[in-house]
């Protein structure tokens, strides 16, 4: 079956541009969460979607940093007015549920290039 | 308290060899302990992983090492291949495998694994 789609693959800006990276999750998985990779380091949560709940914003690092949900599937995460330190590697995951054992599916990521 | 850190960066391997990677965590409330694999241009895939009522659980060539009293686990993967070559990631969570425990991850290691 199809796994997590993200687009586009790469992306590259100018800087204070605003960008809006997409997520297709898997279907019929009910959680969704969006992370952060720079080189050399490890994944960064950003948000996590569950169901019709409140998300999980903690990890958004400013408030240039944005993600709605429609319908419980489709995700878009909006990096406003970007800046250089935004470049990195984001990556879509998720669960068939809500819970911490749940195994987290990865997309390939889009690669954000602001220059 | 959230960190999750790991060691080597790097590691690199012969054929047949054994990989040894490490973690360490400092929260107590985590209880569940994965460990993800990534290919260049892919995003992370669940390889193994550990709840801390044991102290070891063995797939094919990966085993996870749990210590809980240490708070530190590791990824051994015996007679390595070249196909293991790929970064790899441990990761803690909480939620009692009932609710939502967000994944905190390690910075990552590289591992080659010469032929």
């Amino acid at each position: 079956g199809a796994g997590v789609s993200q687009s586009p693959s790469n992306k590259v800006t100018e800087k204070g541009k605003d960008v809006e990276l997409r997520c297709d999750p898997i279907s019929g998985h009910t959680a969704l969460y969006w992370y952060r990779q720079s080189l050399g380091q490890g994944l960064e949560f950003l948000i996590y979607f569950q169901g019709n709940s409140a998300p999980d914003k903690s990890g958004l690092p400013s408030d240039r940093f944005s993600a709605e949900r429609t319908g419980g599937s489709v995700s878009t995460l909006t990096i406003q007015r970007t800046q250089q330190e935004d470049s990195a590697v984001y990556l879509c995951a998720s669960t068939p549920g809500p819970f911490s054992t749940d195994t987290q599916y990865f997309g390939p990521g889009t690669r954000l290039t602001v220059l | 308290q959230q960190q999750v850190k790991q060691s080597p960066q790097s590691l690199i391997v012969q054929k047949g060899g054994i990989s040894i990677i490490n973690c360490a965590y400092e929260n107590t409330a985590f209880d569940y302990f994965p460990w993800y694999q990534q290919f260049p241009g892919k995003g992370p895939a669940l390889l193994i992983a550990i709840r801390p009522d044991v102290s070891e659980k063995k797939e094919g060539r990966f085993t996870i090492s749990f210590n809980k009293s240490a708070k530190q686990f590791s990824l051994h993967i015996m007679d390595s291949q070249p196909g293991d070559s790929a970064t790899y990631f441990c990761a803690a969570s909480s939620g009692g495998g009932t609710s939502y425990g967000k994944l905190t991850f390690g910075q990552g290691t590289i591992l080659t694994v010469h032929p």
